[in-house]
Protein backbone atom coordinates (compact mmCIF):
# COMPACT_ATOMS: atom_id res chain seq x y z
CA UNK A 1 0.00 0.00 0.00
CA UNK A 2 0.88 3.72 -0.15
CA UNK A 3 1.08 4.21 3.19
CA UNK A 4 0.60 2.63 6.66
CA UNK A 5 -3.05 1.63 7.26
CA UNK A 6 -4.69 1.22 10.55
CA UNK A 7 -7.70 -0.43 11.62
CA UNK A 8 -10.98 0.16 12.55
CA UNK A 9 -10.88 3.94 12.54
CA UNK A 10 -13.17 3.74 15.27
CA UNK A 11 -14.07 1.58 17.70
CA UNK A 12 -16.25 1.95 20.67
CA UNK A 13 -15.62 -0.58 22.81
CA UNK A 14 -18.37 -1.76 26.60
CA UNK A 15 -15.85 -1.01 29.67
CA UNK A 16 -14.59 -4.91 30.76
CA UNK A 17 -14.19 -5.38 26.94
CA UNK A 18 -10.82 -6.80 24.98
CA UNK A 19 -10.26 -5.09 21.65
CA UNK A 20 -7.92 -5.30 19.17
CA UNK A 21 -5.97 -2.73 16.52
CA UNK A 22 -4.48 -3.68 13.69
CA UNK A 23 -1.26 -1.87 12.18
CA UNK A 24 -0.49 -2.84 8.47
CA UNK A 25 2.77 -0.41 7.97
CA UNK A 26 4.91 0.41 4.77
CA UNK A 27 5.51 -3.02 2.62
CA UNK A 28 9.51 -3.61 3.83
CA UNK A 29 9.78 -1.15 6.83
CA UNK A 30 11.81 -2.78 9.24
CA UNK A 31 10.73 -0.23 12.44
CA UNK A 32 7.33 -0.14 13.61
CA UNK A 33 5.84 1.87 16.37
CA UNK A 34 3.00 2.31 18.50
CA UNK A 35 1.52 5.81 20.43
CA UNK A 36 -1.49 6.54 22.21
CA UNK A 37 -2.36 10.30 21.70
CA UNK A 38 -4.98 11.73 24.42
CA UNK A 39 -7.71 14.27 23.43
CA UNK A 40 -5.05 17.78 23.30
CA UNK A 41 -1.95 16.06 24.00
CA UNK A 42 1.10 15.12 21.81
CA UNK A 43 0.87 10.96 20.91
CA UNK A 44 2.92 9.11 23.89
CA UNK A 45 5.50 6.41 23.07
CA UNK A 46 3.50 3.30 23.99
CA UNK A 47 6.18 0.33 22.26
CA UNK A 48 8.75 -0.36 19.46
CA UNK A 49 9.25 -3.43 17.02
CA UNK A 50 12.47 -3.66 14.88
CA UNK A 51 11.08 -6.54 12.53
CA UNK A 52 9.41 -8.89 14.56
CA UNK A 53 11.35 -8.39 18.02
CA UNK A 54 9.52 -6.05 19.99
CA UNK A 55 13.16 -4.43 21.48
CA UNK A 56 11.17 -1.19 23.89
CA UNK A 57 7.68 -1.69 25.35
CA UNK A 58 8.60 0.63 28.14
CA UNK A 59 5.44 3.12 27.39
CA UNK A 60 2.95 0.13 27.63
CA UNK A 61 1.01 1.69 30.75
CA UNK A 62 -0.06 -1.65 32.52
CA UNK A 63 -0.18 -5.63 31.43
CA UNK A 64 -3.75 -5.05 29.94
CA UNK A 65 -1.88 -3.93 27.04
CA UNK A 66 0.33 -6.40 24.71
CA UNK A 67 1.58 -5.61 21.14
CA UNK A 68 2.61 -8.56 18.61
CA UNK A 69 4.18 -8.30 14.94
CA UNK A 70 4.64 -12.03 14.95
CA UNK A 71 5.99 -12.18 11.19
CA UNK A 72 7.38 -8.96 11.18
CA UNK A 73 5.18 -7.01 8.75
CA UNK A 74 1.94 -6.40 10.50
CA UNK A 75 1.02 -5.51 14.28
CA UNK A 76 -1.69 -5.75 16.21
CA UNK A 77 -2.12 -3.85 19.50
CA UNK A 78 -4.41 -5.59 22.10
CA UNK A 79 -6.14 -3.83 25.45
CA UNK A 80 -7.73 -6.11 27.65
CA UNK A 81 -10.40 -5.24 29.91
CA UNK A 82 -10.99 -1.82 28.75
CA UNK A 83 -10.86 1.20 31.14
CA UNK A 84 -12.44 4.60 30.26
CA UNK A 85 -8.87 6.13 30.62
CA UNK A 86 -7.94 3.63 27.59
CA UNK A 87 -10.37 6.13 25.02
CA UNK A 88 -7.53 7.84 23.32
CA UNK A 89 -6.38 7.83 19.65
CA UNK A 90 -3.37 5.12 19.38
CA UNK A 91 -1.10 5.58 16.05
CA UNK A 92 1.23 3.44 14.31
CA UNK A 93 4.19 4.74 12.79
CA UNK A 94 6.95 2.76 10.48
CA UNK A 95 10.55 3.12 9.02
CA UNK A 96 12.51 1.89 6.23
CA UNK A 97 14.90 1.34 8.52
CA UNK A 98 16.22 -0.29 12.13
CA UNK A 99 19.29 2.07 12.55
CA UNK A 100 20.14 5.39 11.12
CA UNK A 101 17.16 8.06 10.50
CA UNK A 102 14.76 7.63 8.31
CA UNK A 103 11.83 9.46 7.89
CA UNK A 104 8.86 7.72 10.40
CA UNK A 105 5.56 7.30 8.36
CA UNK A 106 2.01 7.63 10.86
CA UNK A 107 -0.87 5.71 9.76
CA UNK A 108 -4.27 7.73 10.58
CA UNK A 109 -4.88 6.02 13.78
CA UNK A 110 -8.06 4.33 15.71
CA UNK A 111 -10.02 6.31 17.97
CA UNK A 112 -10.98 3.65 20.81
CA UNK A 113 -13.88 5.22 22.93
CA UNK A 114 -14.78 2.79 26.25
CA UNK A 115 -18.31 3.78 27.35
CA UNK B 1 16.69 13.46 24.40
CA UNK B 2 16.68 17.51 25.62
CA UNK B 3 13.65 19.19 26.49
CA UNK B 4 11.98 21.40 24.08
CA UNK B 5 9.84 24.64 24.50
CA UNK B 6 7.14 26.01 22.19
CA UNK B 7 4.53 28.60 22.56
CA UNK B 8 1.25 26.76 22.25
CA UNK B 9 -0.59 28.59 19.67
CA UNK B 10 0.61 31.22 17.11
CA UNK B 11 -1.90 32.78 13.81
CA UNK B 12 -0.42 32.93 10.88
CA UNK B 13 -1.99 35.21 7.69
CA UNK B 14 -2.52 33.19 4.74
CA UNK B 15 0.11 33.92 1.80
CA UNK B 16 2.72 35.33 4.93
CA UNK B 17 5.72 33.21 6.30
CA UNK B 18 4.97 31.61 9.49
CA UNK B 19 8.14 31.20 11.60
CA UNK B 20 7.83 28.77 14.70
CA UNK B 21 9.89 28.75 17.52
CA UNK B 22 11.26 25.99 19.62
CA UNK B 23 13.83 26.60 22.83
CA UNK B 24 16.06 23.66 23.17
CA UNK B 25 18.65 25.36 25.71
CA UNK B 26 19.94 21.89 27.27
CA UNK B 27 20.75 20.25 23.28
CA UNK B 28 23.52 18.23 23.32
CA UNK B 29 25.99 17.81 20.43
CA UNK B 30 24.86 14.63 19.23
CA UNK B 31 21.26 15.72 18.77
CA UNK B 32 19.37 16.45 16.07
CA UNK B 33 16.27 19.24 15.41
CA UNK B 34 13.20 17.36 13.90
CA UNK B 35 10.24 19.30 13.14
CA UNK B 36 6.33 17.06 12.69
CA UNK B 37 3.35 18.46 12.38
CA UNK B 38 -0.06 16.92 12.72
CA UNK B 39 -3.57 18.24 10.86
CA UNK B 40 -6.59 17.64 12.77
CA UNK B 41 -7.85 13.35 12.73
CA UNK B 42 -4.02 12.44 11.13
CA UNK B 43 -1.29 11.03 11.63
CA UNK B 44 1.80 13.44 12.28
CA UNK B 45 3.58 14.26 9.30
CA UNK B 46 7.44 14.70 9.21
CA UNK B 47 8.73 18.09 7.75
CA UNK B 48 12.28 18.56 8.37
CA UNK B 49 15.20 18.26 10.53
CA UNK B 50 18.95 19.29 10.89
CA UNK B 51 22.00 19.38 13.33
CA UNK B 52 23.69 22.23 13.29
CA UNK B 53 23.28 24.18 9.64
CA UNK B 54 20.61 25.40 7.91
CA UNK B 55 18.45 22.91 6.52
CA UNK B 56 15.59 23.59 3.66
CA UNK B 57 13.15 21.73 1.75
CA UNK B 58 9.88 21.47 -0.54
CA UNK B 59 8.13 22.15 2.82
CA UNK B 60 9.98 24.50 4.88
CA UNK B 61 12.81 26.00 6.13
CA UNK B 62 14.49 24.96 9.29
CA UNK B 63 17.16 27.73 11.26
CA UNK B 64 19.10 26.56 14.11
CA UNK B 65 21.26 29.48 15.91
CA UNK B 66 24.93 28.96 15.91
CA UNK B 67 24.71 27.75 19.94
CA UNK B 68 22.07 25.05 19.07
CA UNK B 69 19.80 26.06 21.50
CA UNK B 70 17.16 27.42 19.26
CA UNK B 71 15.33 26.81 16.17
CA UNK B 72 12.91 28.38 13.72
CA UNK B 73 10.56 26.49 11.56
CA UNK B 74 9.99 28.92 8.44
CA UNK B 75 6.65 27.86 6.46
CA UNK B 76 7.50 30.44 3.47
CA UNK B 77 4.10 31.15 1.94
CA UNK B 78 1.36 29.40 4.62
CA UNK B 79 -1.98 28.08 3.25
CA UNK B 80 -4.97 27.20 5.01
CA UNK B 81 -3.99 23.69 4.47
CA UNK B 82 -1.18 24.30 7.00
CA UNK B 83 -3.15 24.99 10.10
CA UNK B 84 -1.88 21.89 11.84
CA UNK B 85 -0.02 21.62 15.14
CA UNK B 86 3.57 21.52 14.85
CA UNK B 87 5.88 19.29 17.28
CA UNK B 88 9.71 19.98 17.71
CA UNK B 89 11.83 17.14 18.83
CA UNK B 90 15.40 16.74 19.94
CA UNK B 91 16.87 13.56 19.86
CA UNK B 92 19.89 11.42 19.37
CA UNK B 93 20.77 10.36 15.59
CA UNK B 94 18.45 6.62 15.48
CA UNK B 95 20.74 3.49 16.66
CA UNK B 96 20.21 1.38 19.12
CA UNK B 97 17.35 -0.66 20.60
CA UNK B 98 14.60 2.19 20.53
CA UNK B 99 13.79 4.81 18.11
CA UNK B 100 10.80 6.71 19.86
CA UNK B 101 10.00 10.17 19.27
CA UNK B 102 9.00 11.68 22.56
CA UNK B 103 6.31 14.22 21.48
CA UNK B 104 5.75 17.97 23.68
CA UNK B 105 2.40 19.50 23.36
CA UNK B 106 3.43 21.20 20.36
CA UNK B 107 2.29 24.63 19.18
CA UNK B 108 -1.12 25.16 16.75
CA UNK B 109 -0.63 27.20 13.90
CA UNK B 110 -3.77 28.71 12.54
CA UNK B 111 -3.35 29.95 9.46
CA UNK B 112 -6.01 33.43 9.16
CA UNK B 113 -8.02 34.46 5.52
Amino acid sequence: GAGVSQSPRYKVAKRGQDVALRCDPISGHVSLFWYQQALGQGPEFLTYFQNEAQLDKSGLPSDRFFAERPEGSVSTLKIQRTQQEDSAVYLCASRRTGEGYTEAFFGQGTRLTVV
Amino acid sequence: DAKTTQPPSMDCAEGRAANLPCNHSTISGNEYVYWYRQIHSQGPQYIIHGLKNNETNEMASLIITEDRKSSTLILPHATLRDTAVYYCIVRVTYGGATNKLIFGTGTLLAVQP
